[in-house]
């Protein structure tokens, strides 16, 4: 069974920073490419970054190019999230998602989730 | 980056009619990679269909996409009532990555 556990959210300062973290199980964590979404309170879901399975390549929404990272440790099944320069408008609960596989951007399995509140 | 507009915004109807809905894309959307998914309250979103027309693990024949050009549609066929619920398309075939605003599809 897949598992997705995210941690690192909490409450922060516009301008401040926070390091998102995603434990994986149940799968070839390596192989699969991954992906954070995210989603404001009772708002609709906002793709965020999305990284393949070695870690080569990354992507970035437009709102968040420049501000975050992603990466991932292969050897430790987790993936993360930088993230800079917050602003009031990424408080949000934050998602990893996997990937269904094949190159395909589209996520199968989903965390709970972490919630991220930018406010002074 | 491709903007996703998805229609009506809710969609109130009985259980056991068609449902569909539709998602239009700004731009053409590289080998119409165009997902659907299903988000119920207090829930995480599950993927119902990917590639525009391709049935996700476990999703019932019920359920079926289409293209054509830059729209795309989704269909249930039957509606039940484990079907309402929030459905958000999203393209996976240009980055970056988008998501539509989501379809509300309630009881009527």
């Amino acid at each position: 069974e897949v598992q997705l556990l995210e941690s690192g959210g909490g409450l922060v300062q516009p301008g401040g920073s926070l390091r998102l973290s995603c434990v994986a199980s149940g799968f070839t964590y390596n192989i699969y490419a991954m992906t954070w979404v995210r989603q404001a309170p009772g708002k609709g879901l906002e793709w965020v970054s999305g990284i393949s399975g070695s870690g080569d390549n990354t992507y970035y929404a437009d709102s968040v190019k420049g501000r975050f990272t992603i990466s991932r440790d292969n050897s430790r099944n987790t993936l993360y999230l930088q993230m800079n320069s917050l602003r009031a408008e990424d408080t949000a609960v934050y998602h990893c998602a996997k990937t269904i596989g094949s190159g395909w951007y589209c996520f199968d399995d989903w965390g709970q989730g972490t919630l991220v509140t930018v406010s002074s | 980056e491709i903007v996703l507009t998805q229609s009506p915004g809710t969609l109130s109807l009985s259980p056991g009619e068609r449902a569909t809905l539709s998602c239009r894309a700004s731009q053409s959307v590289n080998g119409n990679y165009l997902a659907w998914y299903q988000q119920k309250p207090g829930q995480t979103p599950r993927l119902v269909i990917y590639g525009a027309s391709s049935r996700a693990t476990g999703i019932p024949d019920r359920f079926s996409g289409s293209a054509s050009g830059t729209d795309f549609t989704l269909t249930i066929s039957r509606l039940e009532p484990e079907d309402f619920a929030v459905y958000y398309c999203q393209q996976h075939g240009n980055t970056p990555f988008t998501f539509g605003p989501g379809t509300k599809v309630d009881i009527k």
